[in-house]
């Protein structure tokens, strides 16, 4: 079963506007966390933002942000005044404790286009 | 500032040849892993190791064998390579004492079986 869903494929945005990137998740662990991973072409998965699940507060790293909405299972990552070089995949992933650590599954991602 | 090492960065092989992909990191993290990235599919967990000593499957093990030889390394090996195994595959390894903590990644080995 799917865990981790990314429905958009595809985003374009404008330089400068605002973007919203959609990730829903399944888990009944009432402990787990949510990340967003940034990948650029030249391949290498970067860290962006974390959101445990007994987070109260939406989390926020510069520019970006997470809209973690826990009834909905939803945990859209949010990026403000968008950058030619915010042009890349995005990966959702989610952290589950299993077998004495904590197992990681991704989104199949959504590829983000920023236009000048 | 090493963080995850893999090695090799590319290589091709023919259908049936093994292969060992080599994985270290120097930032005293206890859980390793392995993922494949194919296109459109993200990456899928292969195998994973939270601790020194245990290994276990993730979500597409099938074709695939590891070996946690110590704490800094982790190593995939494929015992037949088949044509279906061209992918990108990533190493990472991650603290895991919370579930904060992000896991880090390797830049890939690009592997394309003939």
């Amino acid at each position: 079963a799917q865990k981790i869903t990314q429905t958009q494929p595809g985003m374009f945005v404008q330089e400068k506007e605002a973007v919203t990137l959609d990730c829903t998740y399944d888990t009944s662990d009432q402990s787990y966390g949510l990340f967003w991973y940034k990948q650029p072409s030249s391949g290498e998965m970067i860290f962006l933002i974390y959101q445990g699940s007994y987070d109260e507060q939406n989390a926020t790293e510069g520019r970006y942000s997470l809209n973690f909405q826990k009834a909905r299972k939803s945990a859209n990552l949010v990026i403000s005044a968008s950058q030619l070089g915010d042009s890349a995949m995005y990966f959702c992933a989610m952290r589950e404790p299993r077998d004495g650590g904590f197992k990681t599954i991704f989104g199949a991602g959504t590829r983000l286009f920023v236009k000048a | 500032n090493a963080g995850v090492t893999q090695t090799p960065k590319f290589q091709v092989l023919k259908t049936g040849q093994s292969m060992t992909l080599q994985c270290a990191q120097d930032m005293n993290h206890n859980s390793m892993y392995w993922y494949r990235q194919d296109p459109g599919m993200g990456l899928r967990l292969i195998y994973y190791s939270a601790s020194e000593g245990t290994t276990d499957k993730g979500e597409v093990p099938n074709g695939y064998n590891v070996s946690r030889l110590n704490k800094r390394e982790f190593s995939l090996r494929l015992e037949s390579a088949a044509p279906s195994q061209t992918s990108v595959y990533f190493c990472a390894s991650c603290r895991d004492r919370t579930s904060n903590q992000p896991q880090h990644f390797g830049d890939g080995t690009r592997l394309s079986i003939l």
